[in-house]
This record gives C-alpha cells, structure tokens and sequence, in this order.
C-alpha cells in the first residue's frame, strides 16, 4: 500500500534555529514528491516538486531534498512568518492523485 | 478570479440530508481532484476528473458520494444521506493537465454534520 510518513508531528524552533522535517515514502512506480504549505483554515500551497534522486530545489529559506526512501525539507534561519504546517506528497504511478502525510506543524518564535 | 474557488465556504447540516459542494477550477486547466482532510490529517484522495470524466474515483469512500464535471470546468461533489462521521474540509485542486503538475488548492468547504 503506497504511504507517506512525516516527521516529528510538530517542532518548535527559535529564530535563527535550522532544522529539518524529513518524510518518508512508500509509493510504487512515484512519479514526483510534493512539498506543500497550509496555514491554519486555508488550503495546501504549492512549495517544490522533486523527481529524481539527489535532486534539490530551493526557495528562500527552504530546500528540499529527495532520495529514493525520504525526503528532507531543510529550513534555514527560521522567522516567525515561516509558522505552518508542511505537508509532503507523493504522486501515484497512474498519475491520479496524491498520497499525503500527516503534515509537521512548525512553530517558530522570536 | 485567479485562483481556485469553492463555495460554500462553511456548510453545517443535519445526518441523513443531502449536501452539494463547489469548485470553480482555474481557467484552461483540464485536470481537477477532490480531497477530504480531517483535523490532523492531511489531505485524502476522493476524485480525479481529466476533462468532463472521472479518471479515477477509488478514494470515493462508498456509494453515499458522488462528483460530476458535465462541462469540464466546474464540479460539483455530491453527498448523500450524511452521517456524522463525514463532517471535514473538502479541498478541491485544480492542475493544468495530467502528470506530476503542481495541483492548486482552493481554500476548501468545510462540512459539519450535526
């Protein structure tokens, strides 16, 4: 059965603290991992798609890594602003749908 | 509007009533989807429409739903004889064409069942 899995639930982080959120994934034949963001009562907002082993895309202060278990969402000099919860993704091999995680729930504090 | 649009924005009502929900996909995009999320959850798979057909519909949870896309825009998700238990945000996402694009959300409608 394809899954993803996302970890920790929640962090906590000061400003200025880096961390990472990391995602698991058991998707037959995936097709592309999805980062998204969701602020509380909105929907999911597009971050990156990676496709490949070893590739990286970045934005600001994320980036994204992707190997062929997991994923890695890097965050760099967190500000308050970055407070969401981060849903990773993965596409089925008919292209169909998206398999979510449970999201981690990132509060950053000044 | 530039993005994706759903309506209502809140729906309350009561177990065994039949409700409709809305989605107006962004203009020219030919693939649209239905999710379900729960409070904690992320988003669960419903419904997927390439065009005017449902592609795929294996995430429907039983017979009680029903979405339809008669022109190849807007679509409407059906749910009939509602039990408590279907009560989430119903997030709508709409993506210009089939494959691994980025899928656009809208901001969902969410369902209580009293």
């Amino acid at each position: 059965e394809d899954q993803v899995t996302q970890s920790p639930e929640a962090l906590r982080l000061q400003e200025g603290e880096s961390s990472s959120l990391n995602c698991s994934y058991t998707v037959s034949g995936l097709r592309g991992l999805f980062w998204y963001r969701q602020d509380p009562g909105k929907g999911p907002e597009f971050l990156f798609t990676l496709y490949s082993a070893g590739e990286e895309k970045e934005k600001e202060r994320l980036k994204a890594t992707l190997t062929k278990k997991e994923s890695f969402l890097h965050i760099t000099a967190p500000k308050p602003e970055d407070s969401a919860t981060y849903l990773c993704a993965g596409e089925n091999q008919a292209g169909t749908a998206l398999i979510f995680g449970k999201g981690t729930t990132l509060s950053v504090s000044s | 509007g530039a993005g994706v649009s759903q309506t209502p924005s809140n729906k309350v009502t009561e177990k065994g009533k039949y409700v409709e929900l809305r989605c107006d996909p962004i203009s020219g995009h030919t693939a649209l989807y239905w999710y379900r999320q729960s409070l904690g959850q992320g988003p669960e798979f419903l419904i997927y429409f390439q065009g005017t057909g449902a592609a795929d519909d294996s995430g429907l949870p039983n017979d009680r739903f029903f979405a339809v896309r008669p022109e190849g825009s807007v679509s409407t998700l059906k749910i009939q004889r509602t039990e408590r238990g279907d009560s989430a945000v119903y997030l709508c996402a709409s993506s210009p064409g089939p494959g691994p694009d980025e899928q656009f959300f809208g901001p969902g409608t969410r369902l209580t069942v009293l």
